[in-house]
C-alpha cells in the first residue's frame, strides 16, 4: 500500500538547536515530495523535491531528497520560537491523489 | 491577492441536514481538493479535480460529493451529514498535480 511516514511524531528543542525531520515514503510512479509549514491554520507551502541529492534551501530552511532511500529530510538550523508548527510532508501517488504524513510537531522552547 | 477561500469558515448543523462548502481560487489553477483533517489521521484527501468537469475520489470519499463546473470553484457537498463528518475542512488548489498547493483558511463543521 502507498504510504507516507514521518519521524519523529514530536520534537521538543531549545532556540538555537538544529532540527531534522525525516519523510520516508512508498509510491509507485514516484514524481514529486513536498513539505509543508502547519501553524494553527492551513498549511502552508515550503518546498518541492524531485531530484535526488538537489538541496532546496529558504533561510535557515533545507531539504533534500534521497530516492536510493525513498526518503526526504527537512532541517531547521538556528531554530526559533516561529518555527513551532507542525511540518507536514507529502507525496503525489497513483494517478492524482495526494497522500501526506501524519506529521511531526516540532515546539521550540524560549 | 492571490489566494483560496472557504466559506463558511465555521458551522454547525444538525445530522442529515444538506450542506454546501464553498471553495473559490483567484490563480487559474487547474488541480483542485478538498482534505479533512482530524486529530490523530492527519490530512486525508477527499476528492480531487484535474480540471473543469474533472473529478475523482481520494482516500476518504464516502458521504461526499463534489463538483467542477468553472474553473475556479470547487465546491463540497454533504448530501446527508453525519457526526463521522464532524472534522476540519481543507480545500487547496495547485498549478498541477504534484505541485506545491495553496491552502484555503479552513472549515471547522460539527454535525451533532
Amino acid at each position: 500500500e502507498d504510504k507516507v511516514v514521518q519521524s519523529p511524531l514530536s520534537l521538543v528543542v531549545h532556540e538555537g538547536d538544529t532540527v531534522t525531520l525525516n519523510c520516508s515514503y512508498e509510491v509507485t510512479n514516484f514524481r514529486s515530495l513536498l513539505w509543508y509549514k502547519q501553524e494553527k491554520k492551513a498549511p502552508t507551502f515550503l518546498f518541492m523535491l524531485t531530484s535526488s541529492g538537489i538541496e532546496k534551501k529558504s533561510g535557515r530552511l533545507s531539504s533534500i531528497l534521497d530516492k536510493k532511500e525513498l526518503s526526504s529530510i527537512l532541517n531547521i538550523t538556528a531554530t526559533q520560537t516561529g518555527d513551532s508548527a507542525i511540518y507536514l510532508c507529502a507525496v503525489p501517488y497513483n494517478n492524482n491523489d495526494m497522500r501526506f504524513g501524519a506529521g511531526t510537531r516540532l515546539t521550540v522552547k524560549p | 491577492e492571490a489566494q483560496v477561500t472557504q466559506n463558511p469558515r465555521y458551522l454547525i448543523t444538525v445530522t442529515g441536514k444538506k450542506l454546501t462548502v464553498t471553495c473559490s481560487q483567484n490563480m487559474n489553477h487547474e488541480y483542485m481538493s478538498w482534505y479533512r483533517q482530524d486529530p490523530g489521521l492527519g490530512l486525508r484527501q477527499i476528492y480531487y479535480s484535474m480540471n473543469v468537469e474533472v473529478t475523482d475520489k481520494g482516500d476518504v470519499p464516502e458521504g461526499y460529493k463534489v463538483s467542477r463546473k468553472e474553473k475556479r470553484n470547487f465546491p463540497l457537498i454533504l448530501e446527508s451529514p453525519s457526526p463521522n463528518q464532524t472534522s476540519l475542512y481543507f480545500c487547496a488548489s495547485s498549478l498541477s498535480r504534484g505541485s506545491g498547493q495553496f491552502f484555503g483558511p479552513g472549515t471547522r463543521l460539527t454535525v451533532l
